[in-house]
């Protein structure tokens, strides 16, 4: 495998339901991130992890939460989820947090929440 | 606060009808501007970055160009394998995140 994967590509969940996103990353990128992108909104920056320590939180509910075991692997926990949670989550990496320029984005997981 | 406009919102074109898409900007300090293309059940694919005005890339038939308020992509005799959605964002030099716009979704006809 190469680049960045992301896992499940689509999920239905209930609000009650707990779950988990998955992505690796296999380019030896130190920095990783996750984005919300819905429907005729701009991606949102979720949370940062540089070196595996999560770098930056915007402001996100605690019903997501981050996980970054080490620095090719990144989780999103979900719990309680609303159904405007219901979104593309877009994982992506980059050799360290400033180079932008070589960002890669995985192909995303399409989340529905009933 | 750092803003990125992007017009129009969609639009439709003939394969070989050369257009523009359209980026605008707010940002105190720009450290870059990034265009992505966005194919349906994708994440977006980098294109672009350009960091001054007047500045200008190309990559077969696209060419971005930047001022100090907005960008162009130019897009010359378009295929329709050039469908997707087009996506621009800006880096301000005071931070290291990327601030997206809606994106402009581009739909060539044969």
């Amino acid at each position: 495998e190469t680049g960045v994967t992301q896992t499940p590509r689509h999920l239905v969940m209930g609000m009650t339901n707990k779950k988990s996103l998955k992505c690796e990353q296999h380019l030896g990128h130190n920095a990783m991130y996750w984005y919300k992108q819905s429907a005729k909104k701009p991606l949102e920056l979720m949370f940062v992890y540089s070196l595996e320590e999560r770098v930056e939180n915007n402001s996100v509910p605690s019903r997501f939460s981050p996980e970054c075991p080490n620095s090719s692997h990144l989780f999103l926990h979900l719990h309680t989820l609303q159904p405007e949670d219901s979104a593309l989550y877009l994982c992506a990496s980059s050799p360290d947090r400033g180079r932008l320029e070589t960002q890669y984005f995985g192909p995303g997981t399409r989340l529905l929440v009933l | 606060e750092d803003q990125v406009t992007q017009s129009p919102e969609a639009l439709r074109l003939q394969e070989g009808e050369s257009s523009s898409l359209n980026c605008s900007y707010t940002v105190s300090g720009l450290r870059g501007l990034f265009w992505y293309r966005q194919d349906p059940g994708k994440g977006p694919e980098f294109l672009f970055t350009l960091y001054s005005a007047g500045e200008e890339k190309e990559k077969e038939r696209l060419k971005a160009t930047l001022t100090k308020k907005e960008s162009f992509l130019h897009i010359t005799a378009p295929k329709p394998e050039d469908s997707a959605t087009y996506l621009c964002a800006v880096q301000a030099v005071r931070f290291q995140k990327l601030v997206f716009g809606t994106g402009t979704r581009l739909l060539v006809s044969p």
